[in-house]
């Protein structure tokens, strides 16, 4: 157990649904991380936020929308997906930006778009 | 760009074999380097680290040496168990003057089973 908890472990949906998955920490860490991890395919961060604030954004389509309502909640709204965003997608935090960071990360989401 | 090559999988071992996966990277700056463990049905889990040059990170019987000449990482372990079996990520993060934005680059990933 890592203290980083997702929801739900496993999503199906079809192109046209609007989904969420959520991430929830109580490490009292300043920064969470959303991550993708596609079959064969190096891990690719996707958002950066710190203290609520998004401050990295990994060209990630518009279909992909997070939000932060606070330090511990973590978003990724979902909407009119395609099939090659079935992936694992890994949520993570740490205490605070920067060098040597240590990460927690979740145990993740599978996604399957139909 | 920075990136992190991993030696290809799977790797299948006996119990008690020696392990070693290979890490190379490439960076623009002066890495921190990393590995991570993801157990079936887990995240990851940060296995050890080294932040400088020569360091030798280790945890749980498994150890990794900073090498900044031939820049790899590579991870070894003298005698693996069955419940070593994972997918093992190295990863490299730059240490920033300022903030690095915890942004780690992953490599793909290599496939561990040991057999008893």
């Amino acid at each position: 157990e890592t203290g980083v908890t997702q929801t739900p472990r496993h999503l199906v949906m079809g192109m046209t649904n609007k989904k969420s998955l959520k991430c929830e920490q109580h490490l009292g860490h300043n920064a969470m991380y959303w991550y993708k991890q596609s079959a064969k395919k190096p891990l690719e961060l996707m958002f950066v936020y710190n203290f609520k604030e998004q401050t990295e954004n990994n060209s990630v389509p518009s279909r992909f929308s997070p939000e932060c309502p606070n330090s511990s909640h973590l978003f990724l709204h979902l909407h009119t997906l395609q099939p090659e965003d079935s992936a694992l997608y890994l949520c993570a935090s740490s205490q605070d930006l920067g060098a040597r960071q240590k990460l927690f990360f979740g145990s993740g989401t599978q996604l399957s778009v139909l | 760009g920075n990136s992190v090559t991993q030696m290809e999988g799977p790797v299948t071992l006996s119990e008690e074999a020696f392990l070693t996966i290979n890490c190379t990277y490439t960076a623009t700056g002066y890495p921190s380097l990393f590995w991570y463990v993801q157990y079936p049905g887990e995240g990851l889990q940060l296995l050890l680290k080294a932040t400088k040059a020569d360091d030798k990170g280790s945890n749980k019987g498994f150890e990794a040496t900073y090498r900044k000449e031939t820049t790899s990482f590579h991870l070894e372990k003298g005698s693996v168990q069955v419940s070593d079996s994972a997918v093992y990520f190295c990863a490299l993060m730059i240490n920033a003057g300022g903030t690095s934005y915890g942004k780690l680059t992953f490599g793909q990933g290599t496939i561990l089973t040991v057999h008893p």
